[in-house]
């Protein structure tokens, strides 16, 4: 079975960083391409970047840019997202979702495996 | 690329046939999918390249359109069709999204 677990709920202070993982298990990590979403309370489906499972190269949103990171371990299978200098507007769900195979070159694919969502609040 | 959807909303009953439409402020060819999403849990994809039905996936979804036009069919709504469906491209980069339509009960 494919699956993508993510890790768990977090609350940050104004101004700290997160880091959010996800594990692939059921199919080949390097085959694939992972990509990274997020959805605020009550909003809309937000793509923030994808990262390749084979090789760690990596695109991020403009809006992104600067102060998140994208990382794997094919070792253990896992991708991992790292936001910095959070604010109350990153309060949101997060989740990765698989993307692309690499053999299909550069652009995006519909998500047909996604995490289960890690919660992250931002608070005072 | 930006997407609207509409309705943002609708209540309809069990056995309605429901038409959630989705445009593209550009054109994208077929590179639509749609996604199913239920409260608390990760999106659902039913609908891949504008009218490829994914695997499990009941017979009652079908989408159609091009170029900036598309729409999402539920035949006849079934209880555990109640839920917000969104529409994203997947033409150029970024992905993006549609604001989603949510679909309750009558």
């Amino acid at each position: 079975q494919e699956l993508l677990v993510q890790s768990g709920a977090e609350v940050k202070r104004p101004g700290a960083s997160v880091q959010v993982s996800c594990q692939a298990s059921g199919y080949k990590f390097t085959l694939y391409g992972i990509s990274w979403l997020r959805q605020a309370p009550g909003q809309g489906l937000e793509w923030m970047g994808w990262i390749s499972g084979y090789n760690g190269n990596s695109d991020t949103a403009q809006e992104f840019a600067g102060r998140l990171s994208l990382t794997t371990d094919t070792s253990t299978s896992t991708a991992y997202m790292e936001m910095r200098s959070l604010t109350f507007d990153d309060t949101a769900v997060y989740y990765c979702a698989r993307d692309r195979p690499i053999v299909a070159g550069t652009g995006s694919d519909p998500f047909n495996l996604w995490g289960q969502g890690t919660p992250v609040v931002v608070s005072s | 690329i930006q997407l609207t959807q509409s309705p943002s909303s609708l209540s309809a009953s069990v056995g309605d046939r429901v038409i959630i439409t989705c445009r593209a402020s550009q054109g994208i060819s077929n590179y639509v999918a749609w996604y199913q999403q239920k409260p608390g849990k990760a999106p659902n994809l039913l609908i891949s390249a504008t009218s490829t039905l994914q695997g499990g996936v009941p017979s009652r979804f079908s989408g159609s359109g091009s170029g900036t036009d598309f729409t999402l069919t539920i035949s006849s709504l079934q209880p555990e069709d109640f839920a917000t469906y969104y529409c994203q491209q997947f033409h150029a980069s970024p992905p993006t999204f549609g604001p989603g339509t949510k679909v309750d009960v009558k």
